[in-house]
């Protein structure tokens, strides 16, 4: 079955202190794997997309990685406007699968 | 949110009722989508449209139909209501098909059914 794992469900982090999230995925003919935003209240925001193994994209603090199991989105030294949830999604046939996100909370 | 809107914003309804929501995009993308997203669930796919009068479904179809007489116009309708539909449901669009490319995000709609 095809399903999309994100862990940890929650991180809270110190202002400055570098950490990553991590998104695991089990299907079957991988077409994208793609990063959101989401603020309370509001619809996913657009991050980055990947396509292939060990493919990286950076934005600002945020770097994304990919390999053929997983995908690590990486916080270096955050900041309290990037507290947020952070979902994955994977693209597999003509459907799209959503991981249940990481809730960050950047304390200053 | 990249020209997308969604009508109404809140809504509360009771068991039985007919609900219609309505995604406008101003961005003239062929793909349009609606997606409901529950805790411990995440984003899940109801129907999408990949052109005028094009739809199909997603993986909890059951209980939603899909109508779209206009590029930039997807509806979503709930004939008859249920408990286990309260939920925000959010639209989304995307240039080409969004099995390759990013899809992006309207504000969403929280449905309350009593």
């Amino acid at each position: 079955e095809d399903q999309v794992t994100q862990s940890p469900e929650a991180l809270r982090l110190q202002e400055g202190e570098s950490s990553s999230l991590n998104c695991s995925y089990t299907v079957s003919g991988l077409r994208g794997l793609f990063w959101y935003r989401q603020d309370p209240g509001k619809g996913p925001e657009f991050l980055f997309t990947l396509y292939s193994a060990g493919e990286e994209k950076e934005k600002e603090r945020l770097k994304a990685t990919l390999t053929k199991k997983e995908s690590f989105l990486h916080i270096t030294a955050p900041k309290p406007e990037d507290s947020a949830t952070y979902l994955c999604a994977v693209s597999s046939g003509n459907q799209f699968y959503f991981g249940t996100g990481t809730s960050l909370t950047v304390i200053p | 949110d990249a020209g997308i809107t969604q009508s109404p914003r809140h809504k509360v309804t009771e068991t039985g009722t007919p609900v219609t929501l309505r995604c406008h995009q101003t961005e003239n993308h062929r793909y349009m989508y609606w997606y409901r997203q529950d805790p411990g669930h995440g984003l899940r796919l109801i129907h999408y449209s990949y052109g005028v009068k094009d739809t199909d479904k997603g993986e909890v179809s059951d209980g939603y139909s899909v109508s779209r007489s206009k590029t930039e116009d997807f509806l979503l309708t709930l004939e008859s209501a249920t408990s286990s539909q309260t939920s925000v449901y959010f639209c989304a669009i995307s240039e080409t098909s969004g099995n390759y490319n990013e899809q992006f995000f309207g504000p969403g709609t929280r449905l309350t059914v009593l």
